[in-house]
């Protein structure tokens, strides 16, 4: 069963628009939440990670929104690029084990 | 090399075959993960060693699957009777501590006929 139930599948955002990606998790065991960006034919590159003991993270244009009582947390892409097309996939980390979502793939139309 | 290296990049095998791929992390990175990660699928764990220890390998579908990291460097994941559910990418990941994968490598696509 998925433990990471990640939405929507699949976006379409103007360049310079907002993506914004969210995750749900059920096993509060989990205690590190990664985002990574993947391309055709490549691996998944840590983006940016955050853990449960705070409400947000910022690098760059990428920023990680985390509600631990709604057991959610979202990415925010401001400012997309057609660079950042790609797939990203939110994951949940214990045990030295990482559960990811299904993906979503996002589309930045020039 | 800089990156973690895996080959080959593609395997195509018959039916009850037995196939090996290798893992390169990067040196010096204590923890090294397999995943496994299906057409349009996020990647799904199967183990994890720490330097050459097999700390979990509760992801492994069956026992077809093997994977040993003998030096605490070099991985190999090896698949045994190949079947036709076994054919997806499969992915290493390293990191330098004992802490969620840092570096995946490209993976190897492996297509069973």
């Amino acid at each position: 069963q998925q433990q990471v139930k990640q939405s929507p599948q699949s976006l379409i955002v103007q360049k310079g628009g907002i993506s914004i990606i969210n995750c749900a998790y059920e096993n509060t065991a989990f205690d590190y939440f990664p985002w990574y960006q993947q391309f055709p034919g490549k691996g998944p590159a840590l983006l940016i990670a955050i853990r449960p003991d705070v409400s947000e993270k910022k690098e760059g244009r990428f920023t990680i929104s985390f509600n631990k009582s709604a057991k959610q947390f979202s990415l925010h892409i401001m400012d997309s690029q057609p660079g950042d097309s790609a797939t990203y996939f939110c994951a949940a980390f214990n045990d030295y084990k990482l559960s990811f979502g299904a993906g979503t793939t996002v589309t930045v139309r020039a | 090399g800089a990156g973690v290296s895996q080959s080959p990049r593609y395997k195509v095998a018959k039916r009850g075959q037995d196939v090996a791929l290798r893992c390169d992390p990067i040196s010096g990175h204590v923890s090294l993960f397999w995943y496994q990660q299906a057409l349009g699928q996020g990647p799904e764990f199967l183990t994890y060693f720490q330097n050459e220890a097999q700390l979990d390998k509760s992801g492994l579908p069956s026992d077809r699957f093997f994977a040993e990291r003998p030096e605490g460097s070099v991985s190999t994941l090896k698949i045994q009777r190949t079947q036709q559910e076994d054919s997806a990418v499969y992915l290493c990941a390293s990191s330098l501590r004992t802490d969620i994968p840092q570096h995946f490598g490209d993976g190897t696509r492996l297509s069973i006929l």
